[in-house]
């Protein structure tokens, strides 16, 4: 089926360094999506990304946060500054569709903020 | 926002028995309902949707839709020890993001 392809799958960095995590998604997919899970828990919505525009994020998409795709290649989540409650596993998705289609996932990356 | 609740949280069945998961969603806009598998350390991914009230079978498992309740579930029959599994429940009205419940933990023990 579908990919969506995550890198790197597991990143370590220190608190207060910078980190950018990459996401290629499905080729003719539309709508991007982050999502932070931590141990296994509940998949939390970070924020969605349509045509060059963040469209909706949610409370845990904090000022450090930041989204762009540049000209169709990976979508990225840049967190500049890291905190030590960033640490989780980011899930990248993509969807044809806003609400009505399935979501794919990559096999996510995980981010230890040490 | 969407609020979504699933029960229950864990859930540890004999392999053979039949699994009930329930979601109850709040927005009654809702039209599109599905459930994802999480596999331990490994991406979620789609297992079954819905639009229209009533049941829908594929396989072993079963989706119950009841709108007017604000409810569905997944029901798994014949439950295998490779059905353990975080499962997420995803209501969706066909214009918002996808908000995931908390999730069921299923543990079936051969």
């Amino acid at each position: 089926g579908p990919k969506v392809l995550q890198i790197p799958s597991h990143q370590i960095i220190d608190m207060g360094q910078m980190v950018t995590l990459n996401c290629d998604p499905v080729s003719n997919h539309l709508y991007f999506y982050w999502y932070k899970q931590i141990l296994g828990q509940q998949m939390e919505f970070l924020v969605n990304f349509y045509n060059g525009k963040v469209m909706e994020k949610s409370k845990l998409f904090k000022d450090q946060f930041s989204v762009e795709r540049p000209d169709g290649s990976y979508f990225t989540l840049k967190i500049q500054p890291t905190a030590l409650e960033d640490s989780a596993v980011y899930f990248c998705a993509s969807s044809s569709d806003r609400g009505q289609n399935t979501l794919y996932f990559g096999a996510g990356t995980r981010l230890s903020v040490l | 926002q969407q609020k979504v609740q699933q029960s229950p949280e864990s859930l540890i069945v004999p392999e053979g028995a039949m699994t009930s998961l329930n979601c109850t969603f709040s927005d009654s806009a809702s039209q599109y309902f599905a459930w994802y598998r999480q596999h331990s350390g490994k991406a979620p991914k789609a297992l079954m949707s819905i639009f229209s009230n009533g049941e829908k079978e594929e396989g072993r498992f079963t989706i119950h839709l009841n709108k007017a309740s604000l409810h569905f579930s997944l029901h798994i029959r014949d439950s295998q020890p490779s059905d353990s599994a975080l499962y997420l429940c995803a209501p969706n009205t066909g214009y918002q993001n996808f908000y995931f419940g908390k999730g069921t933990s299923l543990t079936v023990i051969p």
